[in-house]
């Protein structure tokens, strides 16, 4: 069955640590990888997303991203994280032609102030 | 632009009870609409998916069912609730480029 495996299921960082979470999903085929965050009360949304091209994507909050497709990994990363990062990022893929979206377990990322 | 609704918010129900949740899309036509149950550590477990007005697609076997039975409408049941059942359910269109786009969730708490 198609799987998504996110690396670390809990994060603490301090303020303006570098962040790296892992993701690795099963072939399938050709993907659409995503990740999405879910901040304090707030709707799960979209963080970024990769489908062609550079393999290095860009998000919003200065997050970006890095498919990898021989490793089958789509990790994420920040360079320096604000104590507004904390939140819970979900890694997801989508199977070109499928219906469904697969996602991982989530990692909770605490930034401490 | 596209709106999603979810109601409830929160819910807390005995067990044995029925349970309805719903789950409506405003500014898009004929969305592939999903439910998904997230519980902690466990991420986002997709329920039920659906391409069209009463066309479901079932994930996992349980004691919930779906209905779509209006293009923009997706709702989420059971007979009798588990205690099992309790977690945070998220539905979601499916936009462009396979991007989801999630309500804000009902929490449903079985006593």
């Amino acid at each position: 069955a198609q799987s998504v495996s996110q690396h670390n299921h809990h994060v603490i960082l301090s303020e303006a640590a570098s962040l790296e979470l892992g993701c690795n999903y099963s072939y399938g085929g050709t993907v659409n990888l995503f990740w999405y965050v879910q901040y304090p009360g707030q709707h799960l949304q979209l963080l970024l997303k990769y489908f062609s091209g550079d393999p290095l994507v860009k998000g919003i909050k200065g997050f970006e991203a890095e498919f990898i497709k021989s490793k089958f990994s789509f990790n994420l990363r920040k360079p320096s994280v604000q104590w507004s990062d904390t939140a819970e990022y979900f890694c997801a893929v989508s199977y070109t032609g499928g219906f469904k979206t697969i996602f991982g377990a989530g990692t909770r990322l605490f930034v401490k102030a | 632009s596209q709106t999603i609704h979810q109601w409830p918010a929160t819910l807390v129900q005995p067990v044995g009870s029925p349970l309805s949740l719903e789950c409506t899309v405003e500014g898009t036509s004929n969305p592939n609409l999903y439910w998904y149950r997230q519980a902690a550590g466990r991420g986002l477990q997709l329920l039920f998916y659906s391409v069209g007005i009463g066309q479901i697609s079932s994930e996992v076997p349980q004691n919930l069912s779906a209905s779509r039975p209006q293009d923009r409408q997706f709702i989420l049941s059971s007979k009798k609730l588990l205690l099992s059942d309790s977690g945070f359910y998220l539905c979601a269109w499916k936009g462009e480029g396979d991007t989801q786009y999630f309500g804000p969730g009902t929490r449903l708490t079985v006593l």
